[in-house]
Order: structure tokens, then C-alpha cells, then sequence
């Protein structure tokens, strides 16, 4: 089974509407992060959460950590055709061994598309 | 533009054939991360150099290798292609320095290179 999953798969919004992704770990995160990939071209680091109830804001993306329910949303608000794209939330679900390495696992995706 | 540089653009090889994936990081950042993306397994981690040492494995087959020169830029070595292997390979780079449990610092921020598309026919 997918260890993070997003939810909506996709999502149409018009403009200016507010939006919500959500990304849900089955496994204790210990840093969370969010991408945005525009179709067909790279990726673009969006901002990293590591602390229960920690809130951190990209221009109009606003993403909220809960450490208790594993999950992550993602807000946007007052949308626009530029945040059209796809949005992918990563983490890190290292189970600390002592190796002093990490394991880093990502969602499907959310297609979001803007209608003007 | 990012500042990370990856060649080529674009691959196109046969089943069995070896190839080398290039990236260059931004100017000063001691971290690159590579990533393969797929239609069939989405985003995966491969692996992460720091300064020009292995840091951390993800999902990397055997039969792909990777290293980071002194001069900081890294190297995909992929061998033994079969037809799965194709897709788009992303690399990072961030001047990580953080806990050596976590892929980023908190003050970090990923910058990725526009991929390699590679092709196995």
C-alpha cells in the first residue's frame, strides 16, 4: 500500500476560489515536504514542515503540519491559472536505526487545474 | 532558472546499453539529491551525495551507481537497461548541512535541475 497518500487525485477550481490538498502518511513523519511540478517540466521545492503544528506560507500556499493524524494540507488561496500544476508531498519516514541515513518516500500527486 | 544543470537533455538508448547522467549543482551547495520519476512508480529517491560522499540510499537498483567529484558535480551511472528504466531523472542540490537524520535542514531549500528524459527502447 502507498505510504503517503494525497488526496484529491485532482482537482478543477476556478479562479479565486481557496483549495485544500491533503497528504497522509501511514508512517511516523519526521519532516514533511511539498513540490509543485508544472506539466512536463521539473520540480519546485515548496517549503519543508518538521514540527507538529508547524505553518509555513509560499506567496498564497499555505501548508499546516499535524504530527498526531501524519498528515499535511496544503492551502491555497484566491487561486490563480499560475498555480495550476501538479503538487506532490514528500516525507521522511526514516525509522531511526542508528545508520545515520534517512528514507524518503512521495504521494502520487495532485493534478490541479485553474479555470479563469 | 535554478542554477543546477543536468545533461542531456534528452537519452535515447537500447535495452543493455549503459549511460551517464550529468549534474552540476548551484554555486556552493555541498548536497545533491538524485530522483527518478516515473508513470509507473511516480517520484522515487535514488540516492543523496554530500560533499562528495554517499549520504543516503533510497530506491536504487544495483545496477545503478552514482558519485560526486571533488569538484561537486555528480554522475548517474545507469547499466543494464531494460525498458523500466525509462523515465525522467532528476537531480537537487541544496547546501544541506543538517542532522544526520534528515534529508533536509529546516532552513533548506531543494533546487532542481529541468531532468534528463531518458528513453530505452
Amino acid at each position: 500500500s502507498q505510504e503517503l497518500e494525497q488526496s484529491p487525485q485532482s482537482l478543477i477550481v476556478q479562479e479565486g476560489k481557496n483549495l485544500t490538498i491533503n497528504c497522509t502518511s501511514s508512517k511516523t513523519l519526521y519532516g514533511l515536504y511539498w513540490y509543485k511540478q508544472k506539466y512536463g517540466e521539473g520540480l519546485i521545492f515548496l517549503m519543508m514542515l518538521q514540527k507538529g503544528g508547524e505553518e509555513k506560507s509560499h506567496e498564497k500556499i499555505t501548508a499546516k503540519l499535524d504530527e498526531k493524524k501524519q498528515q499535511s494540507s496544503l492551502h491555497i488561496t484566491a487561486s490563480q491559472p499560475s498555480h495550476a500544476g501538479i503538487y506532490l508531498c514528500g516525507a521522511d519516514i526514516t525509522s531511526y536505526s542508528g545508520a545515520g541515513s534517512y528514507q524518503l518516500t512521495f504521494g502520487k500527486g495532485t493534478k490541479l487545474s485553474v479555470i479563469p | 532558472d535554478s542554477g543546477v544543470t543536468q545533461t542531456p537533455k534528452h537519452l535515447i538508448t537500447a535495452t543493455g546499453q549503459r549511460v551517464t547522467l550529468r549534474c552540476s549543482p548551484r554555486s556552493g551547495d555541498l548536497s545533491v539529491y538524485w530522483y527518478q520519476q516515473s508513470l509507473d512508480q511516480g517520484l522515487q529517491f535514488l540516492i543523496h551525495y554530500y560533499n562528495g560522499e554517499e549520504r543516503a540510499k533510497g530506491n536504487i537498483l544495483e545496477r545503478f551507481s552514482a558519485q560526486q567529484f571533488p569538484d561537486l558535480h555528480s554522475e548517474l551511472n545507469l547499466s543494464s537497461l531494460e525498458l523500466g528504466d525509462s523515465a525522467l531523472y532528476f537531480c537537487a542540490s541544496s547546501p544541506w548541512t543538517g542532522s544526520p537524520f534528515s534529508a533536509y535542514s529546516s532552513t533548506d531549500t531543494q533546487y532542481f535541475g529541468p531532468g534528463t528524459r531518458l528513453t530505452v527502447l
